[in-house]
């Protein structure tokens, strides 16, 4: 089993719509959560960090629910410029690494 | 301050030949990562070094080697390259996961986009 899973969409949505993005994760002891933004044929850029009591920035607004083991990203207002594809990473703080685990990643398109 | 950098951007090579991609960051940062990404896959670690002079294994590591001589600097190297190997590789690197202040983002390489054929 994948230590995150992601819909991998893809989404299309009109401009000004409100989109919804939904993670899992499988390791109960992950502690450090993120959204990644990665623009098609470039790397991914960190879009913000997810904390237990929930966050926004802007149109943004991430959300973490550790008892279901579960993330969220909603994109309020939707830009032309938020097609992307959205990546979910957790983080194993526990493991000697603290490795990233990614997601594989929800494509979006956003339409005038 | 220029981040995270690789060399070459783009890259072909025939099966059996070799090459070292080289990836460098002037952040100071302790972690440095190489991964891969297909179609389909994600992101997919590579090899992983957590200081100058060590370096461990990470999820796909056969096929590859790495060396961390300097802090800076992070190599990944294929001595025989395979058709399989035809992929895009990101290095990218980020402060201990050890230190309390830092929430272990990852600042990642403009990529490296290799065909073997």
């Amino acid at each position: 089993r994948k230590e995150v899973e992601q819909d991998p969409g893809p989404f299309n949505v009109p401009e000004g719509a409100t989109v919804a993005f939904n993670c899992t994760y499988s390791n109960s002891a992950s502690q450090s959560f993120f959204w990644y933004r990665q623009d098609c044929r470039k790397e991914p850029k960190l879009l913000m960090s997810v904390y237990s009591s929930g966050n926004e920035d802007g149109r943004f607004t991430a959300q973490l629910n550790r008892a279901s083991q579960y993330i969220s990203l909603l994109i309020r207002d939707s830009k032309l410029s938020d097609s992307a594809t959205y990546l979910c990473v957790v983080n194993d703080r526990g493991s000697t690494l603290g490795r990233l685990y990614f997601g594989r990643g929800t494509q979006l398109t956003v339409w005038p | 301050n220029a981040g995270v950098t690789q060399t070459p951007k783009f890259r072909v090579l025939k099966t059996g030949q070799s090459m070292t991609l080289l990836c460098a960051q002037d952040m100071n940062h302790e972690y440095m990562y190489w991964y891969r990404q297909d179609p389909g896959m994600g992101l997919r670690l590579i090899h992983y070094s957590v200081g100058e002079g060590t370096t461990a294994k990470g999820e796909v590591p056969d096929g590859y080697n790495v060396s961390r001589l300097k802090k800076q600097n992070f190599l990944l190297g294929l001595e025989s390259a395979a058709p399989s190997q035809t992929s895009v590789y990101f290095c990218a690197s980020s402060y201990s996961a050890a230190d309390p202040n830092r929430n272990n983002e990852q600042f990642f390489g403009p990529g490296t986009r290799l065909t073997v054929l």
